[in-house]
């Protein structure tokens, strides 16, 4: 079984400053990924960046940057330099790599952003 | 090219009545999923297909909801008959491959009230 916690509701940044949105997670496969998503107001859900449980370093996309710590079972993602647009819900979410290919989700954090 | 595309964006229906949501995934995926976000908790899978064959339900929560994928191209899914514990997002995704490192692809969603 693969479990995905996301401590924070809501959270607030100051545009410009860096934020994090915390991840841990539980699993008892081997070999796992692990993702974060951003749903915005219009609902779509975007795929932001990816983390394979054997990379050996941490992912980053542009202003999106994964900090994995393996043995705390952390996956939080790290946002620099916010912007407006960035005022979403994001989702951390899991998939063991040896055990199918459905994603177990957490349950969001709504980030919002301010002038 | 086309993302992943669903119908209807918002559906109303009462108690008792049945409702059908449609899903078209990107042209050449095979792999397409069901999740569906229920009172603002985390999304959770529904089932996978591949093609056009049910690779994992596990996640269907009742027989009152029936998934198909005619063809292998897009894929139903009706709720018959719909009670209120129904409403909710339901998302549907598509990948090409299901092993991995790789995203599932997200569609916008149809929200689902039942009253």
């Amino acid at each position: 079984a693969q479990k995905i916690t996301q401590t924070q509701p809501g959270m607030f940044v100051q545009e410009k400053e860096a934020v994090t949105l915390d991840c841990t997670y539980d699993t008892s496969d081997p070999s796992y990924g692990l993702f974060w998503y951003k749903q915005p107001s219009s609902g779509e859900m975007i795929f932001l960046i990816y983390q394979g449980s054997y990379d050996q370093q941490n992912a980053t996309e542009g202003r999106y940057s994964l900090n994995f710590q393996k043995a705390r079972k952390s996956a939080n993602l790290v946002i620099s330099a916010s912007q407006l647009g960035d005022s979403a819900m994001y989702f951390c979410a899991m998939r063991g790599l040896t055990s199918g290919s459905r994603l177990t989700f957490g349950e969001g954090t709504q980030l919002t952003v301010n002038p | 090219e086309a993302g992943v595309t669903q119908f209807p964006s918002h559906s109303v229906i009462e108690k008792g009545q049945t409702v059908t949501l449609r899903c078209d995934p990107i042209s050449g995926h095979d792999n397409l999923y069901w999740y569906r976000r229920v009172m603002g908790k985390e999304i959770k899978f529904l089932l996978h297909f591949v093609k056009e064959s049910k690779q994992d339900e596990s996640g269907m929560p009742n027989n009152r909801f029936l998934a198909e994928r005619t063809g292998g191209t897009y894929s139903t899914l009706k709720v018959q008959p719909a009670e209120l514990e129904d409403s909710g997002v339901y998302f549907c995704a598509s990948s090409q491959i299901q092993t991995g490192a790789y995203e599932q692809y997200f569609g916008p969603g149809t929200r689902l009230t039942v009253t």
